[in-house]
């Protein structure tokens, strides 16, 4: 495997399931993110981990819940979740998040997620 | 925050004409990134490219950092490029490493 992976590609939960997001890297890199893309809105920022700390939460929701086990794994565990919450959720990953350091982004191939 | 636009939201070619899409960015920026998103979701990086002017293949990018905007050149059209990009920055200060993102402008190149 290259680059960033991400499993599943595709999920369907109902709304008192519990699921987990798999994010993995294979670039030797530092810091790791997760954004939500939803239908005609930006890609929203949600959790950012530098070095397997949590460096922000922008404002999630607690149904969403991260995990960084090492700089080379990310989970967002789901539970309760509402089908206002389905979207796109994609996992990225740089060199480093400080500033002044070279930080390009690459983005793994996504999990569409539905909330039933 | 860094507020990103950019231009058209939408652009319908014919496949083999050349395109200009723009990104304006109201602060200074340490960073900036081209993707192109394709239809099944996954973004690519085109370009990281904070200043000067980029190359590969049909695509082109040039950033102007003191005038606060990105231009990116797509020639000779192919099917195949339809998709949205996304022009991202991250700027100096604050959430240091966040990269903001525009709204994005979506393409369609038709046969």
């Amino acid at each position: 495997e290259t680059g960033v992976t991400q499993t599943p590609r595709h999920l369907v939960m109902g709304m008192t399931n519990k699921k987990s997001l798999k994010c993995e890297q294979h670039l030797g890199h530092n810091a790791m993110y997760w954004y939500k893309q939803s239908a005609k809105k930006p890609l929203e920022l949600m959790f950012v981990y530098n070095f397997k700390e949590q460096t922000e939460n922008n404002s999630v929701p607690s149904r969403f819940s991260p995990e960084c086990p090492n700089s080379s794994h990310l989970f967002l565990h789901l539970h309760t979740l509402q089908p206002e919450d389905s979207a796109l959720y994609l996992c990225a990953s740089s060199q480093d998040w400080a500033s002044g350091i070279r930080n390009e982004q690459f983005f793994g191939p996504g999990t569409r997620l539905t909330v039933l | 925050g860094i507020q990103v636009e950019q231009s058209p939201p939408d652009l319908i070619l014919q496949e083999g004409a050349n395109s200009t899409l723009r990104c304006n960015f109201s602060d200074s920026v340490n960073n900036l990134q081209w993707f192109h998103q394709n239809p099944w979701g996954q973004l690519i990086n085109l370009f990281y490219i904070p200043s000067g002017t980029k190359q590969n293949g049909r695509l082109s990018a040039t950033t102007v950092a003191t005038e606060r905007y990105s231009l990116l050149y797509i020639s000779s059209s192919q099917t195949t490029d339809s998709g949205v990009y996304f022009c991202a920055v991250r700027g100096y200060g604050g959430s240091q490493g966040n990269l903001i993102f525009g709204k994005g402008t979506k393409l369609s190149v038709k046969p």
